[in-house]
C-alpha cells in the first residue's frame, strides 16, 4: 500500500534551537498534506493544512511563525519548530492525500523532546 | 459544532473475546467516517471507513463497523480479539469534499488479557 514516511522519527533538542520535520509520500503525489500533534494519552489535533505551491493553512489557535510549513514539491511537506520549548515536545504526525485516488494516509510519526 | 466522542477511554477484554468500541459524533451533515488503529509510538492505519451504502463495513484485520445514522454512531466490532489487537484506536470523522481533514475521538486504549 502507499506509504507515508516521515523523518526523523524522533529528534531530542535544546530550548530554542528549530528542529525540522520531513513528510515525503513514496509511491504517490499529495498535492494536500496535513499535520498533526498528539500529546501523551491523548488524541490527534489538526495543526496545519499543507498545499504544494501555496502557503498552508492553520487551526485557529497554532502560531504559523511558531511551525513554519513549506511543501515545496508534490512528495515533501516540512514542519519546521522554531525556537522550540519544552512545551512544543510532542508526538507530531502527517497524513498525505493521494492526488489521484484522493485517500488518505499517515506517517509513522515524530516524537520530539525539547530540553 | 462537529466532534467526535469515544465514551471508554481504556478497555480490557480476554483473547477470544468479542469487542465493541463506542463512537458517536455530532455533524452537520452525513459525514464521512474512519476508524484508525495507533501502536505504540506508531501512526495510525485505517481499519476501515464508511462513506455510503452499506451501513456495516467490513475493515482489516477481522475488524467491521456500523453506521447507525439514528444514533450518530459509528461503532467498531471484531468478533474475537487477539493479543495483536491491542492498541489505541480513533474513530475519526471528514466532511464530504476534497480536504479530507479529519476530526479525531479522544481515543480508545484496547489491552488484551491470555
Amino acid at each position: 500500500g502507499a506509504v507515508v514516511s516521515q523523518h526523523p522519527s524522533w529528534v531530542i533538542c535544546k530550548s530554542g534551537t528549530s528542529v525540522k520535520i520531513e513528510c515525503r509520500s513514496l509511491d504517490f503525489q499529495a498535492t494536500t498534506m496535513f499535520w498533526y500533534r498528539q500529546f501523551p494519552k491523548q488524541s490527534l489535533m489538526l495543526m496545519a493544512t499543507s498545499n504544494e505551491g501555496s502557503k498552508a493553512t492553520y487551526e485557529q489557535g497554532v502560531e504559523k511563525d511558531k511551525f513554519l510549513i513549506n511543501h515545496a514539491s508534490l512528495t515533501l511537506s516540512t514542519l519546521t519548530v522554531t525556537s522550540a520549548h519544552p512545551e512544543d515536545s510532542s508526538f507530531y504526525i502527517c497524513s498525505a492525500r493521494d492526488l489521484n485516488t484522493g485517500e488518505l494516509f499517515f506517517g509513522e510519526g515524530s516524537r520530539l523532546t525539547v530540553l | 459544532a462537529q466532534s467526535v466522542t469515544q465514551p471508554d477511554i481504556h478497555i480490557t477484554v480476554s483473547e477470544g473475546a468479542s469487542l465493541e468500541l463506542r463512537c458517536n459524533y455530532s455533524y452537520g451533515a452525513t459525514p464521512y467516517l474512519f476508524w484508525y488503529v495507533q501502536s505504540p509510538g506508531q501512526g495510525l492505519q485505517l481499519l476501515l471507513k464508511y462513506f455510503s451504502g452499506d451501513t456495516l463495513v467490513q475493515g482489516i484485520k477481522g475488524f467491521e463497523a456500523e453506521f447507525k445514522r439514528s444514533q450518530s454512531s459509528f461503532n467498531l466490532r471484531k468478533p474475537s480479539v487477539h493479543w495483536s489487537d491491542a492498541a489505541e484506536y480513533f474513530c475519526a470523522v471528514g466532511a464530504r469534499g476534497a480536504t479530507n481533514k479529519l476530526i479525531f475521538g479522544t481515543g480508545t486504549l484496547l489491552a488484551v488479557q491470555p
